[in-house]
């Protein structure tokens, strides 16, 4: 069975610095990558996705991951955050033949000026 | 592109009573559309997943006779909570899976807070 691990429940971080929020999944198959934001009282939005080719994979506001095989690893970076990066950030994983997404507990990343 | 609208986005209710959800994609046609259910400061559960024209297929665990879901159109799935009760009270989010170019992503409504008092 699929199952995602997000290490850190919480990343305090100050304005302009760097972060990286961490993601480890395992699955038997082939997986299907993603991350997810969510703001305060909204829905989630679609930060990157890994489905094949680069693993180097780029999204919306500046945020990257890097796919790991060996190391089932897609963790998120950010080379320089923003006050209003602050939310919460989900990593989800589903198996290429399937439908289903299956959710990480969550990081609550809050960005400090 | 890739739109997905919930209504309502708030909703308050007596206990007993049954209330409807309804998540649309906009600018594309879903074939499958999934329901989520977050407790505050939890992650998304999946409740069931809908496929337009077809029986919805639900996760262990959540009984398909309160939550009742209904696709009868490629832009449209309704989820409605029966005889709710406090206990229901929860942040419902629904995603939309495309055909063709979105197929592998699902892309998420904002969601819909339901308070059953």
């Amino acid at each position: 069975a699929q199952s995602v691990t997000q290490l850190d429940s919480q990343v305090p971080v100050f304005e302009e610095a760097p972060v990286e929020l961490r993601c480890n999944y395992s699955s038997s198959v082939s997986v299907y990558l993603f991350w997810y934001v969510q703001y305060p009282n909204q829905g989630l939005q679609l930060l990157l996705k890994y489905l094949s080719g680069s693993t180097l994979v780029k999204g919306i506001n500046g945020f990257e991951a890097e796919f790991n095989k060996s190391q089932t690893s897609f963790h998120l970076r950010k080379p320089s955050v923003h006050i209003s990066d602050t939310a919460e950030y989900f990593c989800a994983v589903s198996e290429s033949d399937t439908d289903k997404l299956i959710f990480g507990t969550g990081t609550r990343l809050q960005v400090f000026p | 592109g890739a739109v997905v609208s919930q209504h309502p986005s708030w909703v308050i209710c007596k206990s007993g009573t049954s209330v409807k959800i309804e998540c649309r994609s906009l600018d594309f046609q879903a074939t499958t559309m999934f329901w989520y259910r977050q407790f505050p400061k939890q992650s998304l559960m999946l409740m069931a997943t809908s496929n337009e024209g077809s029986k919805a297929t639900y996760e262990q665990g959540v009984e398909k006779d309160k939550f009742l879901i209904n696709h009868a159109s490629l832009t449209l799935s309704t989820l409605t909570v029966t005889s709710a009760h406090p206990e229901d009270s929860s942040f419902y989010i629904c995603s939309a899976r495309a055909l063709a170019e979105y197929q592998e992503t699902q892309y998420f409504g904002p969601g819909t807070r339901l308070l059953v008092l």
